[in-house]
């Protein structure tokens, strides 16, 4: 069964802590991106990749780092710069140059800030 | 900068009619849009997409219209069902040198009543 797989599900953190998100897919898929979804506000692009090693900056990249060291793998850390990182974050991936660059994504993550 | 937007939050239908829901952009490059659907604590799911040189692209129930010169798309589903009760994410695809971006709308939540 192909997918992506987010963990962990529910998160709690306290304010200064690092955490790092997991996001694993077997769809052999080459881009990967993360959004933050927050209440009203839909879903916002924090770092996205497209091949091994390679990532940019989505439009709220700031206190968040990406890597991208093996195809099936792009894990997110939220950092202590994160001003309000409480959030249902998602990662997503996709065949690059498929069209309409359908996304597929995961179940999510929910972060809350103690 | 809000590039995509759904200026209605929420819309309210009867079971069997339709439902029509709305998108504005503003940005001229986008190669795609695409409609997903969202379940709550679920990553959202791919419904219909519609490429830019395209005006009405339709897939069973579903059927989106693009206004280019508008720029403006819309989602419509006739029937309506209650199991199409979700939040409804318009989103559009551009390329740049980063590779392919995907920017999302704030969402409508659509309820379908029986």
């Amino acid at each position: 069964d192909g997918g992506i797989t987010q963990s962990p599900k529910y998160l709690f953190r306290k304010e200064g802590q690092n955490v790092t998100l997991s996001c694993e897919q077997n769809l052999n898929h080459d881009a990967m991106y993360w959004y933050r979804q927050d209440p009203g506000q839909g879903l916002r692009l924090i770092y996205y990749s497209q091949i091994v090693n390679d990532f940019q900056k989505g439009d709220i990249a700031e206190g968040y780092s990406v890597s991208r060291e093996k195809k099936e793998s792009f894990p997110l850390t939220v950092t202590s710069a994160q001003k309000n990182p409480t959030a249902f974050y998602l990662c997503a991936s996709t065949q690059s140059g498929s069209g309409a660059n359908v996304l597929t994504f995961g179940a999510g993550s929910r972060l809350t800030v103690l | 900068d809000q590039q995509v937007k759904q200026n209605s939050p929420s819309l309210s239908v009867q079971e069997g009619r339709i439902s029509i829901l709305n998108c504005d952009y503003t940005n001229s490059m986008f190669d795609y849009f695409l409609w997903y659907k969202k379940y709550p604590a679920e990553g959202p799911t791919f419904l219909i997409s519609i490429s830019s040189i395209k005006d009405k692209n339709e897939d069973g129930r579903f059927t989106v219209f693009l206004n280019k010169s508008a720029k403006h798309l819309s989602l419509h589903i006739v029937p309506s069902q209650p199991g199409d009760s979700a939040v409804y994410f318009c989103a559009a695809s551009v390329r740049n040198t980063g590779g392919f971006k995907t920017i999302f709308g704030a969402g409508t939540r659509l309820f379908v009543k029986a």
